[in-house]
């Protein structure tokens, strides 16, 4: 069975560094979306990306972050300088086109990111 | 403002119990309703997505009921199982499907 995939498991980085997450969403998708969980709190809306191009961001997805498709499989997020509140664990989830809507969402099994 | 919100925050049941989770949404428009299971540290895994015409749908041992009207929704498990520990999320997406907004979980804890 196609699932979404994400690397790494576990990221931790020092204050101020930068970080990008991997995900590869399963093939035959083309909505693309990244989450955050900071521990304990509920799955909060990063962003989505649909052909090529962000199709709408929440107030948390500032400056310091930006997505790319770089090469037709993988779908990373970056943070430019990241901070202690960026301790979350990060879920990349992919649906198919056609009524986007209500098509199922596929969530990754997520990387647990630690900011030291 | 689009919200969800769900209750109880956390319920502990005996194993063989049945217990209803309950959501309410203010997303409007309104096209869909998704309840999800999360396993602690994993991804969240769909459990059944609900129109707006749809009252009750079925999955297993999961019954989730939604009232456009009222703009609630259930979540029913029947003979519960020490499997069923974890938190049960309900989530409505925007009718485009550009975001989707999360409720804060209900934590089921399932005892022998």
């Amino acid at each position: 069975e196609p699932e979404v995939t994400q690397t790494p498991s576990h990221q931790v980085t020092q204050m101020g560094q930068e970080v990008i997450l991997r995900c590869v969403p399963i093939s035959n998708h083309l909505y693309f979306y990244w989450y955050r969980q900071i521990l304990g709190q509920k799955v909060e809306f990063l962003v989505s990306f649909y052909n090529n191009e962000i199709s709408e961001k929440s107030e948390i997805f500032d400056d310091q972050f930006s997505v790319e498709r770089p090469d037709g499989s993988n779908f990373t997020l970056k943070i430019r300088s990241t901070k202690l509140e960026d301790s979350a664990m990060y879920f990349c989830a992919s649906l198919r086109l056609a009524g986007a809507s209500y098509n199922e969402q596929f969530f990754g099994p997520g990387t647990r990111l630690t900011v030291l | 403002k689009n919200q969800v919100e769900q209750s109880p925050q956390s319920l502990i049941i005996l194993e063989g119990k049945n217990c209803t989770l309950q959501c309410n949404y203010t997303v409007s428009p309104f096209s869909n309703l998704r309840w999800y299971k999360q396993d602690t540290g994993r991804g969240p895994v769909s459990l059944t997505i609900m129109t707006f015409s749809e009252n009750t749908k079925s999955n297993g041992r999961y019954t989730a009921t939604l009232d456009a009207d009222t703009k609630q929704s259930s979540l029913h498990i029947t003979a519960s199982q020490l499997s069923d520990s974890a938190s049960y999320i309900c989530v409505v997406p925007s009718n485009t499907g550009n975001q989707f907004y999360f409720g804060t979980g209900t934590s089921l804890t399932v005892i022998p």
